[in-house]
């Protein structure tokens, strides 16, 4: 079942600017990764947070959680077309479990 | 990481009859998981295939429709039964890193299956 919600549930901005997506979710998280599906392909992944993390970086990609909110959020900058896509948000237990659930994603259009 | 390539990428089924997907890993995991994709949704867990044992089924699947072989560490098959057009989904098979939920998930490429 899904975890949490994602906003927006679509997003279109232009090349060149910020695109900031959101996650929530319910239950207490072992970790929280964020992945990307090109044109209903595969998931590719993008960053794992830990839980004791409150944000992290890589390349034009930047990650926040807030375990008080249940929350996260990925920030691409200086965006391109390229990066048009899906993302998800997934969440791994802290009881031990050995399954992600996901949100239900945010679909993002980079305008040329 | 791992490679996974799954086996077909797409195919148009009439309903009533069965289709098998493959799951071929690079390396040897202990479990895979099948996940399915409706169209414009996210990922729904359909299983948990272990090598030598039943595969794990959640909520709201179960093994007469969507059997699931495991005969080796690096392959896994998941038949879809007996289809009908709500079973036209995206189906995409997995497996996580020697850390588990500790690290990353690796993804086939899909099957999109279509039922007419």
């Amino acid at each position: 079942s899904q975890q949490g919600e994602e906003d927006p549930q679509a997003l279109s901005i232009q090349e060149g600017e910020n695109a900031t997506m959101n996650c929530s979710y319910k239950t207490s998280i072992n970790n929280l990764q964020w992945y990307r599906q090109n044109s209903g392909r595969g998931l590719v992944h993008l960053i794992l947070i830990r839980s004791n993390e409150r944000e992290k970086h890589s390349g034009r990609l930047r990650v926040t959680l807030d375990t008080s909110k249940k929350s996260s959020s990925l920030l691409i900058t200086a965006s391109r077309a390229a990066d048009t896509a899906s993302y998800f948000c997934a969440t791994a237990p802290d009881n031990y479990g050995q399954n992600f659930v996901f949100g239900p994603g945010t679909r993002l259009s980079v305008l040329p | 990481s791992a490679v996974i390539s799954q086996k077909p990428s797409r195919d148009i089924c009439q309903r009533g009859t069965s289709l098998t997907i493959q799951c071929q890993v690079d390396s040897q995991v202990t479990m895979m998981f099948w996940y399915r994709q409706q169209p414009g949704q996210s990922l729904t867990l359909i299983a948990t295939a272990n090598q030598g044992s039943e595969a794990t089924y959640e909520s709201g699947f179960v093994i007469d429709k969507f059997p699931i072989s495991r005969p080796n560490l690096t392959f896994s098959t998941l038949t879809v039964s007996n289809m009908s057009p709500e079973d036209s989904s995206i189906y995409l098979c997995s497996v996580v890193g020697i850390g588990g939920v500790n690290t990353e998930a690796f993804f086939g490429q899909g099957t999109r299956l279509t039922v007419v």
